[in-house]
């Protein structure tokens, strides 16, 4: 079954980017309907939605991040990617890589998720 | 702000039946999905579309749809069904993806 697992520095300074990678297993990132997404969760508070990459390549990025937002795929490596510039210690969350298969807000899949901290 | 209102805590005692709402305009358009969360993990989608439930997540789980309110309930809760309980559906727009505040659900 497919299988998400994010990847990246624990630890970024403010004003620098934020990367991640979520490498996908036992499935293929391109096959088709699927929305790969990122959702954060700031510590002790709720999820929020950060964006997706569709399959073909298309995103959608949440409003109020929009500005600071990449995300990629990488089909060769079956993975996709988040960078996220001009960190500040507000960016300090927990990231989750998620798939939609059908609808796009509905994550049947996720990774476990990791850790970065924004602090000098 | 979220889009999408939660009350931010219930109660159920064990075997009882709870009820979780979501209320937000977009859900006159669009349904809501449903998510658990336990300390420490990952969410988990427990129903999403009209009524549809994940292979595995068993059918004390519900949800239904009225209005701008979606609904989520558990039938018969069980000790392992305290976890915190999200929303999620479309904005305004249907272009982007909005979360409910979280429900925490507490099994007396």
């Amino acid at each position: 079954q497919v299988q998400l697992q994010e990847s990246g520095p624990g630890l970024v300074k403010p004003s620098q980017t934020l990367s991640l990678i979520c490498t996908v297993s036992g499935g293929s990132i391109s096959s088709g309907g699927s929305y790969w997404s990122w959702i954060r969760q700031h510590p002790g508070k709720g999820l929020e939605w950060i964006g997706y990459i569709y399959y073909s390549g298309r995103t959608s990025y949440n409003p109020s991040l929009k500005s600071r937002i990449t995300i990629s795929l990488d089909t060769s490596e079956n993975q996709f990617s988040l960078k996220l510039s001009s960190v500040t210690a507000a960016d300090t969350a927990v990231y989750y890589c998620a798939r939609a298969a059908t609808n796009q807000d509905a994550f049947d899949i996720w990774g476990q998720g990791t850790m970065v901290t924004v602090s000098s | 702000s979220s889009e999408l209102t939660q009350d931010p805590a219930v109660s159920v005692a064990l075997g009882q039946t709870v009820r979780i709402t979501c209320q937000g305009d977009s859900l006159r358009s669009y349904y809501a999905n449903w998510y658990q969360q336990k300390p420490g993990q990952a969410p988990v989608l427990v129903i999403f579309g009209k009524n549809n439930r994940p292979s595995g997540i068993p059918d004390r789980f519900s949800g239904s749809s009225s209005g701008n309110t979606a609904s989520l309930t558990i039938t018969g809760a069980q000790a392992e069904d305290e976890a915190d309980y999200y929303c999620t559906s479309r904005d305004s727009s249907g272009s982007h993806v909005v979360f409910g505040g979280g429900t925490n659900v507490t099994v007396l």
